[in-house]
C-alpha cells in the first residue's frame, strides 16, 4: 500500500483566511514533503520533515506554517496568501528514497 | 545550466510503438534516478527508479541509466493511449538527500 491522503481536493480562500491542509499516511514512512506545483512546471519542494522534525525549508514565506504532529500526519497552514499562491500543493512521504505523492490539493486564493 | 534536464515536447508516437523519453542531468555526484508519470490535473505517480548503471525493466517500462554520460532514459514498448501524460525525470544528489530535483518533463502523446 502506498497510499498517501490529503484534504481538502479543493480549497478557495480570501487573502485574509486562515486555513489549513492536511496529509496523512500510514505507511510508517520516515519522511514527509510538502511541494507546490503550478500549472505545467514540475513540482518544487517546500519543506521536508524527516522522524518528525523539519530538515529542509527550501526558503518559503512565512505564510505556509508547517506542522508535524505525528509521524502520520503533516499539516500546513494558510494565512493571509496571495493570488499568485494558488496552485496544485501536494504531499509525499518515503521511507529509504522513492517518493510517493497524494493527489493534492487544489488552492485557489481570491 | 539547469540541473536535470528533459526536451518538453509534445513527444507524438504511434500506439504500439516504442516511446523513448530521455533525460539528463549536471551533478556528476548523482546517485538516484527517478520516473513520475503525471495526467493532467493529477498527481505525480512514481513508475521507475535505478540506481545503477544499466538497464531496469517492469513491464512494458525499461529505464536506462549511464552515469558516465549523466543521461537517463524511459523507454515505452507498446505503447497506448493510456501512456499520455507528462513524464517527470527525477534526481536525487547524494543518497540519503531528501531533495528531489525535477526535470520540466516531457508531454507525450500516443496516436491511436
Amino acid at each position: 500500500d502506498t497510499e498517501v491522503t490529503q484534504t481538502p481536493k479543493h480549497l478557495v480562500m480570501g487573502m485574509t483566511n486562515k486555513k489549513s491542509l492536511k496529509c496523512e499516511q500510514h505507511m510508517g514512512h520516515r519522511a514527509m514533503y510538502w511541494y507546490k506545483q503550478k500549472a505545467k512546471k514540475p513540482p518544487e519542494l517546500m519543506f521536508v520533515y524527516s522522524y518528525e522534525k523539519l530538515s529542509i525549508n527550501e526558503s518559503v514565506p512565512s505564510r505556509f506554517s508547517p506542522e508535524c504532529p505525528n509521524s502520520s500526519l503533516l499539516n500546513l497552514h494558510l494565512h493571509a496568501l496571495q493570488p499568485e499562491d494558488s496552485a496544485l500543493y501536494l504531499c509525499a512521504s518515503s521511507q529509504v528514497e522513492e517518493q510517493f505523492f497524494g493527489p493534492g490539493t487544489r488552492l485557489t486564493v481570491l | 545550466q539547469k540541473e536535470v534536464e528533459q526536451n518538453s515536447g509534445p513527444l507524438s508516437v504511434p500506439e504500439g510503438a516504442i516511446a523513448s523519453l530521455n533525460c539528463t542531468y549536471s551533478d556528476r555526484g548523482s546517485q538516484s534516478f527517478f520516473w513520475y508519470r503525471q495526467y493532467s490535473g493529477k498527481s505525480p505517480e512514481l513508475i521507475m527508479f535505478i540506481y545503477s548503471n544499466g538497464d531496469k525493466e517492469d513491464g512494458r517500462f525499461t529505464a536506462q541509466l549511464n552515469k558516465a554520460s549523466q543521461y537517463v532514459s524511459l523507454l515505452i514498448r507498446d505503447s497506448q493511449p493510456s501512456d499520455s501524460a507528462t513524464y517527470l525525470c527525477a534526481v536525487i544528489g547524494n543518497f540519503g538527500n531528501e531533495k528531489l530535483t525535477f526535470g520540466t518533463g516531457t508531454r507525450l502523446t500516443i496516436i491511436p
